[in-house]
């Protein structure tokens, strides 16, 4: 199947400070890449849906001021956490689609793991 | 898309089949079922997906019944790398189709 990678995998960061998270399509040009967010011994929770050059579209309770996605070319998108608090620590989660390139599949990354301390 | 039930636990043992099952009862006709595993502390990984035929592909199989109300997620010789949480998903394939996850079926293989 096709490949997606995130970077970094394992983040620590103090409170008030951004940090940004990467996902990259390796081998595929991704049009659509999405972010999930996932809290311990809970499902995946989708954060938003982003097309490469336009606007992400972010799921009702998510704020988009915090939570900044850009997918600025067809293999890579970034979440960057603002202002980060320890309640944003989670295991962060993209997956990326093409139906030109990787057909009705959705690939995922290995996640991102955030802490804030 | 249509919401899916699973039933929360099973298990198997190693080197049998695990057949995992999934309701759809509200499935429409552009609508495909899609199977992806999440093994702890991992990204969730694709396994294989069908609209109504019968799939099967070097990792699992997938059954669907004919009226398409229900599917069952067959893998032939589970072994203990197959312990991991497993989400029946629907979803239709237009663009920015996404997938909605439910709480899956945590599936355990012991020895």
């Amino acid at each position: 199947g096709a490949v997606v990678s995130q970077h970094p995998s394992r983040v620590i960061c103090k409170s008030g400070t951004s940090v940004k998270i990467e996902c990259r399509s390796l081998d595929f040009q991704a049009t659509t890449m999405f972010w999930y967010r996932q809290f311990p011994k809970q499902s995946l929770m989708l954060m938003a849906t982003s097309n490469e050059g336009s606007k992400a579209t972010y799921e009702q309770g998510v704020e988009k001021d915090k939570f900044l996605i850009n997918h600025a070319s067809l293999t890579l998108s970034t979440l960057t956490v603002t202002s980060a608090h320890p309640e944003d620590s989670s295991f962060y989660i993209c997956s990326a689609y093409s139906p030109a390139n990787s057909g009705n599949t959705i690939y995922f990354g290995e996640g991102s793991w955030l802490t804030v301390v | 898309d249509a919401k899916t039930t699973q039933p929360p636990s099973m298990d198997c043992a190693e080197g049998r089949a695990a057949n995992l099952p999934c309701n759809h009862s509200t499935i429409s006709g552009n609508e495909y079922v899609y199977w992806y595993r999440q093994i702890h502390s991992q990204g969730p990984q694709y396994i294989i997906h069908g609209l109504k035929n019968n799939e099967t592909n070097e990792m699992a199989s997938l059954i669907i019944t004919e009226d398409r109300k229900s599917s069952t997620l067959i893998l032939p010789h589970a072994t203990l790398r197959d312990t991991a949480v497993y989400y029946c998903i629907v979803r239709h394939t237009g663009a920015n189709s996404k997938l909605t996850f439910g709480k899956g079926i945590t599936l355990s293989v012991r020895p």
